[in-house]
C-alpha cells in the first residue's frame, strides 16, 4: 500500500499569506494525486485533481505541482474561508490512499 | 447536476452487516465510477473501495474481507455491504463520483456500531 505523508499537520498562518501544504508518497505515484478541503461538518471538496489540474470554480489561488512522490499546495493568498483541513490522495494504485490531513488555522 | 445520496441505518449492534445505499441522479453508472470512502469521527478519510463503470470493484485490503460494493444501474444506485461491524467502524460513510478527481460527494450518512 502506498502511504501518503502529509506535512505539517497542522499550520497557523494569516490571512493574506502564501502556504505551503506538503505531502510525500511512499513510492512513485506519478501524477495520480488529488487535493482535497474539508471544512467542519461538511464533505470533502475537490481542489487539483492530477497533481495540478484546478477543478471547475475553485480559485486560482490554489496551485498543485508534483511528480513521482512529492506533491506540493500552494494558496497564494490565504483568505478566511480556506481554513479547512486539506488532504491528498492518491490513485496510482490500489488501495487509494489519503493523508492525514493538515489543518489549517488563523494565527 | 450531478447528485449524490447516501442512506443507511444509522445505528448498526456489533457483529451485525451494515448496509448502505448511494443514490445518484444526472450520471449513469455505466459510464461512471463511485467510490466509498469514510471518516471516523473527529479523524481523517479512509478510501474503502470503487465499483468501475464496468461494474468491477476494488476494496482497501484492510477491509477486503469484509465488504462488497454492487450497483443496480436501473434504479441509479450504488450498495455497500460490510459484515462483522465493530465499534471502530463507527464513522461518516460517503460515497463520491470518480471521474477527474472524487467530485461531488455526498452529503454522507452516519453510521454508530453500539449495543
Amino acid at each position: 500500500e502506498t502511504v501518503m505523508t502529509q506535512s505539517p499537520t497542522s499550520m497557523s498562518t494569516s490571512i493574506g499569506e502564501r502556504v505551503t501544504l506538503n505531502c510525500k508518497a511512499s513510492q512513485s505515484v506519478g501524477i495520480n494525486v488529488d487535493w482535497y478541503q474539508q471544512t467542519p461538518g461538511q464533505s470533502p471538496k475537490l481542489l487539483i485533481y492530477g497533481a495540478s489540474n484546478r477543478h471547475t470554480g475553485v480559485p486560482d489561488r490554489f496551485t498543485g505541482s508534483g511528480f513521482g512522490r512529492d506533491f506540493t499546495l500552494t494558496i497564494s493568498n490565504m483568505e478566511a474561508e480556506d481554513l479547512a483541513v486539506y488532504y491528498c490522495l492518491q490513485y496510482g494504485s490500489i488501495p487509494f490512499t489519503f493523508g492525514s490531513g493538515t489543518k489549517l488555522e488563523i494565527k | 447536476q450531478v447528485q449524490l445520496k447516501e442512506s443507511g441505518p444509522g445505528l448498526v449492534q456489533p457483529s451485525q452487516t451494515l448496509s448502505l445505499t448511494c443514490t445518484v441522479s444526472g450520471l449513469s453508472l455505466t459510464s461512471n465510477s463511485v467510490s466509498w470512502i469514510r471518516q471516523p469521527p473527529g479523524k481523517g478519510l479512509e478510501w474503502m473501495g470503487v465499483i468501475w463503470s464496468n461494474g468491477g470493484t476494488d476494496y482497501n485490503s484492510a477491509i477486503k474481507s469484509r465488504l462488497s460494493i454492487s450497483r443496480d444501474t436501473s434504479k441509479s444506485q450504488v450498495f455497500l455491504k460490510m459484515n462483522s461491524l465493530q465499534t471502530e467502524d463507527t464513522a461518516m460513510y460517503f460515497c463520491a463520483r470518480n471521474r477527474r478527481g472524487m467530485m461531488p460527494w455526498g452529503q454522507g450518512t452516519l453510521v454508530t456500531v453500539s449495543s
